[in-house]
This record gives C-alpha cells, sequence and structure tokens, in this order.
C-alpha cells in the first residue's frame, strides 16, 4: 500500500523561529509533483507549496522552503520567521504508483502551533 | 474564481435517511474525488473520478455512491447513512500532473 508518513504528530515554535516538517512518501513514480497542504482551524485546505519531482532545485514560496531529497524520497517543510497564523495542521501528499497518477495519498498530518 | 464548491457546508441527519453532498467545479478538471477526515486517521480518499462516466472506489468507499454525469459535477450519496459516516468531507478536483484544489468541506453529523 501507498504510504506517506509524517513523522512527527505536533510540533512548537516560537514565533519568529524556524521549524521544519518531515515527510517521506514511497511513490515509483519518475516524474510527479509533491505537495504541502495547510488546514487551519477554518479546515479550509490549503496549498502551500509544490515540488517538481523532475527539479533539482527546491521550491520556495516566501517563508515556506522544501528540503527534497529524491533518493531518499524525503520532502519537508522549513517554515522560517514563524507567525501566528502559522498555526495548523500540515499535511504532506505524493502520488500514487502504478498508474495515471492522478490520485494523492496524504499523511496523516503534524500540527503545528505557533507560541507567541 | 477558480474554485471547487459544496453543499451543504453543515448537515445533522438520522440514520437511514439518504442524503446527497453536491460538489462542483469550474476549472474543467479531468481528476475529481472524495475524502473524508477523521481525527488520527488524516484524509482517506472514498471515491474518485478520472472523467465523466468514469468513476471507482477509493479507500473506504463502502456506504457511499458518486456519479458523474457532468465533468463539472460529482456529487456524493449516502443511501443510507449510519453514525459512522459521521466525519469531515472533502471534494477535490485536479488536472493531471498539477495542483489538487479542495473544496471548503461539509460537516456531517449522523444521529
Amino acid at each position: 500500500a501507498q504510504t506517506v508518513t509524517q513523522s512527527q504528530p505536533e510540533m512548537s515554535v516560537q514565533e519568529a523561529e524556524t521549524v521544519t516538517l518531515s515527510c517521506t512518501y514511497d511513490t515509483s513514480e519518475n516524474n510527479y509533483y509533491l505537495f504541502w497542504y495547510k488546514q487551519p482551524p477554518s479546515r479550509q485546505m490549503i496549498l502551500v507549496i509544490r515540488q517538481e519531482a523532475y527539479k533539482q532545485q527546491n521550491a520556495t514560496e516566501n517563508r515556506f522552503s522544501v528540503n527534497f531529497q529524491k533518493a531518499a524520497k524525503s520532502f519537508s517543510l522549513k517554515i522560517s520567521d514563524s507567525q501566528l497564523g502559522d498555526t495548523a495542521m500540515y499535511f504532506c501528499a505524493s502520488p500514487n504508483s502504478g498508474g495515471s497518477n492522478y490520485k494523492l495519498t496524504f499523511g496523516k498530518g503534524t500540527l503545528l502551533t505557533v507560541n507567541p | 474564481e477558480a474554485q471547487v464548491t459544496q453543499n451543504p457546508r453543515y448537515l445533522i441527519t438520522v440514520t437511514g435517511k439518504k442524503l446527497t453532498v453536491t460538489c462542483s467545479q469550474n476549472m474543467n478538471h479531468e481528476y475529481m474525488s472524495w475524502y473524508r477526515q477523521d481525527p488520527g486517521l488524516g484524509l482517506r480518499q472514498i471515491y474518485y473520478s478520472m472523467n465523466v462516466e468514469v468513476t471507482d472506489k477509493g479507500d473506504v468507499p463502502e456506504g457511499y455512491k458518486v456519479s458523474r454525469k457532468e465533468k463539472r459535477n460529482f456529487p456524493l450519496i449516502l443511501e443510507s447513512p449510519s453514525p459512522n459516516q459521521t466525519s469531515l468531507y472533502f471534494c477535490a478536483s485536479r488536472k493531471l500532473q498539477d495542483t489538487q484544489y479542495f473544496g471548503p468541506g461539509t460537516r456531517l453529523t449522523v444521529l
């Protein structure tokens, strides 16, 4: 079965500091996208950042960046200068193997709390 | 505005009373899917559709039905809801190799 593992169920960080959330996956696809989604208390699923697997350069979106290691199938999310509004559940997602590459499998999530 | 819409957003019903949760997207996406989210279990896929009239089971399809008669719509049907279907439901759509967009979620309670 396809698995996406987020090994940190909960994390906390002080405002303005940096935090890294880990994710490993096991797709056998060659060309694919990886995603991090954020779910704040409103429950809306919001895209944070995505990484194209065929690009060696790590994706960056303002304070959010990834450390993508394709051989290790690792895809961690770094949040710099953490803000109170970053408090949310974060989900990592990767495509399934063997087929159309449409289906995304999600990790169980990491609950991040940013403390003032 | 590109979006996925779901209705209703909140629903309280009783065991056995058939219900439908609608989902619509305006991005011309081929792929649509339904997820349920439960504490500690993350997001689990219920059903998905690759295109019009093409649907298939996801990881937890029991007790659910779907249809895809039009590209933009993908309703979720609970023929005889039970309390274990109390959950937060998300509809989502995407193009291959592209970002998946989610609806706002439907909070369902079955008494």
